[in-house]
């Protein structure tokens, strides 16, 4: 069964500080991994999705890479803004199936 | 174009009450998912719809779960008999399905809050 592991749970930074947070997957065997946020009873917002062929995608400020073979995806954040505060969770979808297997999140706190 | 949406927005009920959740896809998506995210914890898939094909249950925690969509298009999550347990926010989520970079892109409604009392 597919783990997907979040570190941290929560993290807190000033205004203009990058961001960067950490996803862990255990069955390298996947088809792709989408990072999404969050907002306080909001729904999901999908931000970058990455094929397994694929090493990393980038969308303006945002850049997510991914490494298959040792199980992890980092998701970068430059130059930090409050509106960035949020709930970011990541979602692996494995090779051979469409169900989505979730990590818990990190709640990011951007502080002006 | 209009996103997935979802109704209600918050559902209170009593304890063995029936309920009924609503989800409404983007038009032209051929997937369609349920999923359930208790408080502090990760999403949990519930049930999934591809086309005219027969649903995967897999994920749906009792017989008390079901669901059902029409004509391809509207979905209804229906929970009988609700208990406290199944608090929680119900979201629903649509993709285009098949290969092709950003067709398994799965979009997400609002969800529905529901606490049972």
């Amino acid at each position: 069964k597919q783990e997907v592991t979040q570190i941290p749970a929560a993290l807190s930074v000033p205004e203009g500080e990058n961001l960067v947070l950490n996803c862990s997957f255990t069955d390298s065997a996947i088809y792709n991994l989408q990072w999404f946020r969050q907002d306080p009873g909001k729904g999901l917002t999908s931000l970058l999705l990455i094929q397994s062929s694929q090493r990393e995608q980038t969308s303006g400020r945002l850049n997510a890479s991914l490494d298959k073979s040792s199980g992890r995806s980092t998701l970068y954040i430059a130059a930090s803004q409050p509106g960035d505060s949020a709930t970011y969770l990541c979602a692996v979808r494995p090779r051979d199936d469409y169900k989505l297997s979730f990590g818990a999140g990190t709640t990011v706190t951007v502080r002006a | 174009g209009a996103g997935v949406s979802q109704s209600p927005s918050n559902k209170v009920t009593e304890k063995g009450k029936d309920v009924e959740l609503r989800c409404d896809p983007i038009s032209g998506h051929t997937a369609l998912y349920w999923y359930r995210q208790r408080l502090g914890q990760g999403l949990e898939f519930l049930i999934y719809f591809q086309g005219n094909s027969a649903p995967d249950k897999s994920g749906l925690p009792s017989d008390r779960f079901s669901a059902e969509r029409t004509g391809g298009s509207v979905s209804t999550l229906t929970i009988q008999r609700t208990q406290q347990e199944d608090s929680a926010v119900y979201l629903c989520a649509s993709s285009l399905r098949g290969t092709g970079e950003g067709r398994d892109t799965q979009y997400f409604g609002p969800g529905t809050r529901l606490t049972v009392l």
